[in-house]
């Protein structure tokens, strides 16, 4: 069993579109976030949700909309993509508020063309 | 300045050698260090946590941390060519969050 699995793996597609990314965990745990990993690697928090909560809202575009709605989901919605959101976007969980390390997602490669 | 950094690499080192992979950091008040590890094409996973000054062995991974110094780093002995992927240091300060360094890429040379 996939502990926390993302869908789709990759995902390409137009300037202008909308997309959805979903994320799924089967470890009870109560927090989950998204990350995006840029080209040279970096990992950047976008979102993060305590039992369906958002305690972390990072810099992002009002573009990007995280929803959950139960504490073992959170999706990620993009309106109007941009060439600038190609990267792979990772959901993770813990635990415990991050203080025990994050189990993450495969990830989902976006390429915006 | 950033808030983790690391060394990008690569950092070589020959099968059987220990790989030495440092982390410095910023925010004094951090509580918690991980090591992630990052095959290419594939998601990072946690393979070392530390909570308190001094050193924690897991098998053939050493963390050590310095708060004071405010450094953390990887100790890999006898190091295999499956050791190659690029080594994520995390640190968490702030409620809930955690911020990654850019990464070091190990290889390892058979």
């Amino acid at each position: 069993d996939t502990a926390v699995s993302q869908t789709p793996k990759y995902l390409v597609t137009q300037m202008g579109n909308d997309k959805s990314i979903k994320c799924e965990q089967n470890l009870g745990h109560d927090t989950m976030y998204w990350y995006k990993q840029d080209s040279k690697k970096f990992l950047k928090i976008m979102f993060s949700y305590n039992n369906k909560e958002l305690i972390i809202n990072e810099t992002v575009p009002n573009r990007f909309s995280p929803k959950s709605p139960d504490k073992a989901h959170l999706n990620l919605h993009i309106n109007s993509l941009e060439l600038g959101d190609s990267a792979v976007y990772f959901c993770a969980s813990s635990p415990r508020d991050g203080k025990d390390g994050y189990t993450f997602g495969s990830g989902t490669r976006l390429t915006v063309v | 300045q950033k808030e983790v950094e690391q060394n990008s690499g690569p950092l070589s080192v020959p099968e059987g050698a220990i790989a030495s992979l440092n982390c410095t950091y910023s925010d004094r008040g951090s509580q918690s260090f991980f090591w992630y590890r990052q095959y290419s094409g594939k998601s990072p996973e946690l393979i070392m946590s530390i909570y308190s000054n001094g050193d924690k062995e897991d098998g053939r991974f050493t963390a050590q941390l310095n708060k004071a110094s405010q450094y953390v780093s990887l100790l890999i002995r006898d190091s295999q060519p499956s050791d190659s992927a690029t080594y994520l240091c995390a640190v968490t300060g702030g409620y809930q969050k955690v911020t990654f360094g850019t990464g070091t890429k190990l290889q390892v040379i058979p």
